[in-house]
């Protein structure tokens, strides 16, 4: 897995109803981030954290929130106030030697 | 405002030819630009990178080129190989930039043909 793990996958949605995609590493990096891409389109920066009880908006945070109460963990949450929630969401650690970002497999949400 | 832009959606190339993508940006304060390789319904996986401090960087059949006076880099792949079908993304960063966050282009879909 590359060391950092999204779930679910696929995700469907009714409108109104918030939804809560998971990112966990196992590699003890600090940085995480959240992306969102569109078809046809590059990844937007949602929200990321530097370190564990912090984390700053991105360009595209309104209608999202996160967490960072563990290293290894950075939930998103989709609320109903994202008026456009339907796309294929991105987490990734920065490497801290490096400072690549390395990605999960994405979550594909679907509001219906 | 776009501060990475890839102005060709697309590519296409004959299988053992050379592939040119092209990138452009506008942040001068830019000093680290990467290259992420994205299959469909798969997270984006590192490529190549290169410091505002060189001009190219060489991975095998990867080189990446920059024009820093320009503001532009190309990334070519020699010779192109049917796997290499894919979506290709520019992304920048400023070491300044808090967060060390990465602006993504929007990406080239590239389809070698065999």
């Amino acid at each position: 897995d590359g060391g950092i793990t999204q779930s679910p996958k696929y995700l469907f949605r009714k409108e109104g109803q918030n939804v809560t995609l998971s990112c966990e590493q196992n590699l003890n990096h600090d940085a995480m981030y959240w992306y969102r891409q569109d078809p046809g389109q590059g990844l937007r920066l949602i929200y990321y954290s530097q370190i564990v009880n912090d984390f700053q908006k991105g360009d595209i945070a309104e209608g999202y929130s996160v967490s960072r109460e563990k290293k290894e963990s950075f939930p998103l949450t989709v609320t109903s106030a994202q008026k456009n929630p339907t796309a294929f969401y991105l987490c990734a650690f920065r490497d801290r030697r490096t400072g690549e970002l390395f990605f999960g497999e994405g979550s594909r949400l679907t509001v219906l | 405002d776009q501060q990475v832009k890839q102005n060709s959606p697309s590519l296409s190339v004959q299988e053992g030819r050379i592939s040119i993508l092209n990138c452009d940006y506008t942040n001068s304060m830019f000093d680290y630009f990467l290259w992420y390789k994205k299959y469909p319904a798969e997270g984006p996986t590192f490529l190549i990178s290169i410091s505002s401090i060189k001009d190219k960087n060489e991975d095998g059949r990867f080189t990446v080129f920059l024009n820093k006076s320009a503001k532009h880099l190309s990334l070519h792949i020699v010779p192109s190989q049917p796997g290499d079908s894919a979506v290709y993304f520019c992304a920048a960063r400023s070491i300044k930039a808090a967060g060390n966050k990465l602006t993504f282009g929007g990406g080239t879909r590239v389809l070698v043909k065999p």
